[in-house]
């Protein structure tokens, strides 16, 4: 069965330092991979999307960046936090019609 | 753009209550709908999905249906439980390739014994 892994669970940075959360998927090939963020009293926010290894589209301009090196691993980075970037960060995939989430990662940047 | 809202945003029942969530979108071309829970501080599960071809679905307790003409989802649960309290989450999807889901708010369901 398909399962996805989201790491770290929890993660407070300063502000000005770098980040990188990674999701991977297992059971699956050539999914297509989501970024969502979800803040605080709002809904989820599209970050970014992947439809294969290196296809990155950005919804929303921000300091953020995602990579996809290899079919199953989507990564969200960033060379230096705001503290506008704290939020709940969900990593996604399909393959066809339905959608599965990731276990989340808290970042609170401080 | 793709807006869904969620009505109610929150809703305290005692156990043993039937209730129904509800979830309207403004653009009425969706490729399907998707029904979701959040427990605090997790990620999201997957509970029911309905193709857009589709009127409703059912899982145990859980029935969905959906409306597309009128751009209208409702999610129905029979006989509440202390264990359904969680935020509920629908989402509809643009497109069959990219996938991409446009989300509600939520409805933050508490259940009391």
């Amino acid at each position: 069965s398909q399962t996805i892994h989201q790491w770290p669970a929890t993660l407070v940075q300063p502000v000005g330092s770098p980040l990188s959360l990674e999701c991977t998927v297992e059971g699956t090939s050539n999914p297509n991979l989501y970024w969502y963020r979800q803040a605080a009293g709002r809904g989820l926010q599209l970050l970014f999307y992947s439809v294969g290894i290196g296809q990155i589209s950005s919804e929303v301009p921000q300091n953020l960046s995602a990579s996809r090196p290899q079919d199953r691993q989507f990564i969200l980075s960033s060379k230096k936090l705001l503290l506008s970037d704290s939020g709940f960060y969900l990593c996604a995939w399909t393959q066809g019609a339905e959608a599965f989430f990731g276990q989340g990662t808290r970042l609170t940047v401080v | 753009k793709q807006e869904v809202t969620q009505i109610p945003a929150a809703l305290s029942v005692p156990e043993g209550e039937n209730l129904v969530l509800n979830c309207s979108f403004t653009d009425s071309a969706i490729y399907n709908l998707q029904w979701f829970r959040q427990d605090p501080g997790k990620g999201l599960t997957s509970l029911l999905l309905i193709q857009s071809s589709q009127r409703e679905q059912t899982s145990g307790r859980l029935n969905a249906s959906l409306d597309k003409s009128s751009g209208r989802s409702t999610l129905y649960i029979a006989a509440s439980q202390p264990g359904d309290s969680a935020t509920y989450l629908c989402a509809v999807k643009r497109g069959s390739t990219l996938g991409r889901l446009y989300f509600g708010r939520g409805t933050q369901l508490t259940v009391w014994p």
